[in-house]
């Protein structure tokens, strides 16, 4: 069974650029969250999507937003890029509602503004 | 959401047992227990769940008292694989909100 898969794994942008980072749940998987991670704020929540709908939301600018389709893919956008910014994006899915069980999480998308 | 306090960081040696506690005082009824480890550049792993009591699973135990006001990840015969942050989430599962607070986690340090 494929795990979380994120897509690229790797991305340099410069600054004022936007960016869409993409997110393929692990197969049956309805809830996907978005996370930040930085070596100075540690690991922060972005949002959660469940069945298209965001159902969570982290306390981030209107800059990061992100959605869902109906095969619970999901992609995040970050506009007008900032060099804060720089970080890696994890996106997490869960096997069942609401994280019972826990989350499984992808390997990340590692994002340096320049 | 109840807020969580673990040490910052941890020394440990091969084979032996380590016990990582995590303080949830304000923790509510709804509210499970949650602790997911990360290795470097990678996405967390869950390790454990529970509500109350003892969970054991293949790779870990999860052990709260009967107030649940703290839990004790408990990892048997440690390996310098275990090198990694552990984190501890205590939240409500129907809301999913505690997933907005993953705090500073605990560093483990295995040495050989």
């Amino acid at each position: 069974k494929a795990g979380v898969t994120q897509t690229p794994r790797y991305l340099i942008k410069t600054r004022g650029q936007q960016v869409t980072l993409s997110c393929s749940p692990i197969s049956g998987h309805r809830s996907v969250s978005w996370y930040q991670q930085t070596p100075g704020q540690g690991l922060q929540f972005l949002f959660e999507y469940f069945s298209e709908t965001q159902r969570n939301k982290g306390n981030f600018p209107g800059r990061f937003s992100g959605r869902q389709f109906s095969n619970s893919r999901s992609e995040m956008n970050v506009s007008t890029l900032e060099l804060g910014d720089s970080a890696l994006y994890l996106c997490a899915s869960s096997a069942r509602d609401r994280g019972r069980g826990g989350d499984f999480f992808g390997q990340g998308t590692r994002l340096t503004v320049v | 959401l109840a807020k969580t306090t673990q040490p910052i960081s941890m020394d440990s040696y091969e084979g032996q047992e380590v016990n990582i506690t995590c303080s949830h005082n304000n923790i509510a009824t709804n509210d499970y227990i949650t602790w997911y480890q990360q290795f470097p550049s990678q996405g967390p792993r869950f390790i454990i769940q529970g509500y109350k009591t003892k969970v054991t699973n293949e790779v870990a135990s999860l052990f709260i008292p009967a107030d649940r006001k703290s839990s004790t990840l408990s990892l048997p015969r440690v390996s310098l694989s275990d090198t990694a942050v552990y984190y501890c989430l205590v939240g409500d599962l129907n809301t999913g909100g505690f997933k907005t607070i993953f705090g500073a986690g605990t560093r483990l340090f295995v040495k050989a």
